[in-house]
């Protein structure tokens, strides 16, 4: 089983929809949970952190649920620019403070 | 906000030659970087984690004598990919946290090296 699994996708989805992924992680010592973003040939860029108690940041919403480990990103109205792979990564700090990445969700926004 | 430089972007190399990739934090001391490799379509795979002063920490599976690691300083940390071959043909990227144990990672914008 991997440590951090998403459903690789891909989710088309038209301009204006709301689109929801999630991610699994393994290991119930993990302390720390991102979601990134990752455009074609280009290194990933932290979207969002993601917390215990649900943030947002704009059309973005992230949520934690420790007791299922089980993480969501939630974006609503979608834009054509929102288009990209989105990382899943879970940190866990007694581990040599490494991240460890799910293998990505690609979500492509049409017209 | 914290920034991590890499080159180079892109290289190319025939094959049974070495090549040096750099990572720098320009603006932070970085006493731990990591470097990663993708493969097309793929997630990040940690390959080891570069430690300043000390030698670096390899994930299985990776070897320690092809890819060269060195952290001579706080804010540089080079892999060098010794006796490339084709299969060593990927996108290679090196990150670092700021400050340290919080918040996400930065990364360089990653090398896509091809042997030819």
């Amino acid at each position: 089983r991997k440590e951090v699994e998403q459903d690789p996708g891909p989710f088309n989805v038209p301009e204006g929809a709301t689109v929801a992924f999630n991610c699994t992680y393994s290991n119930s010592a993990s302390q720390s949970f991102f979601w990134y973003r990752q455009d074609c040939r280009k290194e990933p860029k932290l979207l969002m952190s993601v917390y215990s108690s649900g943030n947002e940041d704009g059309r973005f919403t992230a949520q934690l649920n420790r007791a299922s480990q089980y993480i969501s990103l939630l974006i609503r109205d979608s834009k054509l620019s929102d288009s990209a792979t989105y990382l899943c990564v879970v940190n866990m700090y007694n581990a040599g403070n490494m991240l460890t990445f799910g293998g990505g969700t690609r979500l492509m926004v049409k017209p | 906000g914290a920034v991590v430089s890499q080159h180079p972007s892109r290289v190319i190399c025939k094959s049974g030659t070495s090549v040096k990739i750099e990572c720098r934090s320009l603006d932070f001391q970085a006493t731990t970087m990591f470097w990663y490799r993708q493969f097309p379509k793929k997630s990040l795979m940690l390959m080891a984690t570069s430690n300043e002063g000390s030698k670096a920490t390899y994930e299985q599976g990776v070897e320690k004598d092809k890819f060269l690691i060195n952290h001579a300083s706080l804010t540089l940390s080079t892999l060098t990919v010794t006796s490339a071959h084709p299969e060593d043909s990927s996108f290679y990227i090196c990150s670092a946290s700021h400050p340290p144990k919080s918040y996400g990672y930065t990364f360089g914008s990653g090398t896509r090296l091809t042997v030819v």
